[in-house]
């Protein structure tokens, strides 16, 4: 039972446009939500959160709304930039509990 | 700033060989965790430890072991590999009581033939 999901496998950008990453889960006793952000041959790194009581994080050109009654929360990322194809992956968890439940990814590609 | 390392980089195993994957991190932090990545399934929790002594199960923690050797070393070990175990293994740290970010390792990419 995924948990969380991202529903789209793979996204392709031209460069200086917005990309928006999507992302949807089912637990409703998930109240922070994270993005990580992976390049090849590397381990994730921390990108952005934004916890329940919000509904918008901005942190430069990245932006994460979160829409509660619809589960969903998605990351915008503009203008979006060569160096920002790479596979980003969705995060939930519940504070008191360390644990993340990761989505199954999505792969960016920023087309020059 | 080595932040969270793990060794091996690369491994190949036989069939039933057994290995011990290490993890260790010098941000002090208390909870570590272990997870595998595989293509389609986005990264499982294997088992974590919320502090030095105590380890849990996660999502997937069958034909896996842990150790919290101390407070920076958590080691993952499989004692009879098979091939539905080959992933690519990442060991995370993050500091206790609230989900704040977890720090990831580079990776160990395991292949069991």
């Amino acid at each position: 039972d995924q948990q969380v999901k991202q529903n789209s496998p793979s996204l392709s950008v031209q460069e200086g446009r917005i990309s928006i990453l999507n992302c949807d889960y089912t637990n409703s006793m998930f109240d922070y939500f994270l993005w990580y952000k992976k390049y090849p041959a590397e381990g994730p790194t921390f990108l952005i959160s934004i916890s329940s009581i919000k509904d918008k994080n901005e942190d430069g050109r990245f932006t994460v709304f979160l829409n509660k009654s619809a589960k969903h929360l998605s990351l915008h990322i503009v203008p979006s930039q060569p160096g920002d194809s790479a596979v980003y992956f969705c995060a939930a968890a519940n504070f008191g509990n360390e644990k993340l439940t990761f989505g199954t990814g999505t792969r960016l590609t920023i087309i020059p | 700033n080595a932040g969270v390392t793990q060794t091996p980089k690369f491994q190949v195993l036989k069939t039933g060989q057994s290995m011990t994957l290490q993890c260790a991190q010098d941000m002090n932090h208390n909870s570590m965790y272990w997870y595998r990545q595989d293509p389609g399934m986005g990264l499982r929790l294997i088992y974590y430890s919320a502090s030095e002594g105590t380890t849990d199960k996660g999502e997937v923690p069958n034909g896996y072991n842990v150790s919290r050797l101390n407070k920076r070393e958590f080691s993952l070990r499989l004692e009879s590999a098979a091939p539905s175990q080959t992933s690519v293994y990442f060991c995370a740290s993050s500091e206790v009581g609230s989900p704040t970010e977890a720090f990831f390792g580079q990776g160990t990419r395991l292949t069991v033939v």
